[in-house]
């Protein structure tokens, strides 16, 4: 089954950092491009960050310095390092498939609450 | 900083018809933006509907279609039924490996 399922998030404090990983299955994440996008409560939807399938990656200025996506080809898993999180970082993070520069395939998100 | 704005909200009526647009705070939005469309419910992952501009997901009903309207990128829902009932976002590809999400419409079917 072509799937994608999040882990990783939980509650940090402010300031504090968060490993985001998104594992990947049916698909190789290597060979296409791949985003986190986030959701802040009762609020909309922020694209946050992609990964192309040559290595390039690409920040909203929202995160630029403090986030790094990466992957790992052997375990295909994309991953979403966050550093000196805040308060306005609280959401919920969605991996996701890209294709035709369109979010083609999503999975079911993890929460992230940064707070003291 | 880009913003790209989408109505609010919508109220269609059942068997109704509805046009959402996706435009630029600066611009026009055009088939290089490479628009798409998304629906999500409360408490879901959201859901591919349209992608380069007018080409259906799998699996989408033939009554969502897509296009560009004057400066904008538009989403028509076309006999409107219940379960369409949603948030729908719009997503701009801006070029530099940046995309960004449109504000949101809320459409409520009564």
């Amino acid at each position: 089954e072509v799937q994608l399922v999040e882990t990783g998030g939980g509650l940090i404090q402010p300031g504090g950092s968060l490993r985001l990983s998104c594992a990947a299955s049916g698909f190789i994440v290597s060979s296409n491009y791949m985003s986190w996008v986030r959701q802040a409560p009762g609020k909309g939807l922020e694209w946050v960050s992609v990964m192309y399938s040559d290595g390039s990656t690409f920040y909203a200025d929202s995160v630029k310095g403090r986030f790094t996506i990466s992957r790992d080809n052997s375990k295909n898993t994309l991953y979403l390092q966050m550093n000196s999180l805040r308060a306005e970082d609280t959401a919920v993070y969605f991996c996701a498939r890209m294709a035709h520069d369109s979010f083609d395939l999503w999975g079911q998100g993890t929460m992230v609450t940064v707070s003291s | 900083q880009t913003v790209v704005t989408q109505e609010p909200s919508f109220s269609v009526s059942p068997g109704g018809t509805v046009t959402l647009t996706c435009g630029l705070s600066s611009g026009s939005v055009s088939t290089s933006y490479y628009p798409s469309w998304y629906q999500q419910t409360p408490g879901q992952a959201p859901r591919t509907l349209i992608y380069i501009t007018n080409t259906r997901s799998s699996g989408v009903p033939d009554r969502f279609s897509g296009s560009i309207l004057g400066n904008k990128a538009a989403l028509t829902i076309t006999g409107a039924q219940a379960e369409d009932e949603s948030d729908y976002y719009c997503v701009l590809y801006m070029g530099s490996g940046i995309y960004v999400f449109g504000t949101g419409t809320r459409v409520t079917v009564l």
